[in-house]
């Protein structure tokens, strides 16, 4: 079964404004990671945070994680139309485990 | 580097037919996996494979799929007797080592039976 859950699965914003997408999972992980996929393409691998750590930030990405909760966040600030794409949490065990993704689309 | 590389990018096929699927993983990479994804779907997970060996195939269905990942040469999907559910995208990503941060995916085939 699917490990990883996300939420919302489609989200509309405004360029400039935030956009915050959430991930649940069901059992324990090693790390979570997030992925971008354009339509038509294939995954591009944008963070990783280990199960020890809580937060962490790459440019205008920013990723939480609560493994009490077993939950994580991505949060996309000052969105672009160039960010529109799907974006999936996966986790790992030995073998990655994708979300069903969130569709996100900026509109310009 | 290359990064993964997977062909054709798109295949057709009639029902019926065979659909092989190659991926040729990025340089000292030894770990391949195949993904599917339906379409407005996610990643499923089918097989995990190192050289000459298959070290998961719990996502495989049971009959007419098959991977292998040879001492040389691509890593493989085969399908045969293709079916209209078969018509999907498959993923080959790779990795240097299991369970190693991140694994790097190709840009996928897609398949379209007839």
């Amino acid at each position: 079964s699917q490990q990883g859950e996300e939420d919302p699965q489609a989200l509309s914003i405004q360029e400039g404004e935030n956009a915050t997408m959430n991930c649940s999972y069901k059992t324990s992980i090693n790390n979570l990671q997030w992925y971008r996929q354009n339509s038509g393409r294939g995954l591009v691998h944008l963070i990783l945070i280990r199960s020890n750590e809580r937060e962490k930030h790459s440019g205008r990405l920013r990723v939480t994680l609560d493994t009490s909760k077993k939950s994580s966040s991505l949060l996309i600030t000052a969105s672009r139309a160039a960010d529109t794409a799907s974006y999936f949490c996966a986790t790992d065990t030995d073998k990655l485990i994708f979300g069903t993704g969130t569709r996100l689309q900026v509109f310009p | 580097n290359a990064g993964v590389m997977q062909n054709p990018r798109h295949l057709v096929r009639r029902r019926g037919q065979e659909a092989r699927l190659r991926c040729s993983p990025m340089k000292g990479h030894s770990h391949v996996y195949w993904y599917r994804q339906l379409p407005e779907e996610g990643l499923k997970f089918m097989v995990y494979l190192q050289k000459e060996n298959i070290i998961d195939e719990s996502g495989m269905p049971k009959e007419r799929f098959s991977a292998e990942f040879p001492k040389e040469g691509p890593s493989i999907l085969r399908i045969q007797q293709v079916v209209r559910g078969d018509s999907a995208a498959y993923f080959c990503a790779s990795s240097p080592l299991a369970g190693e941060n991140t694994i790097y995916f190709g840009e996928g085939s897609w398949l379209t039976v007839v």
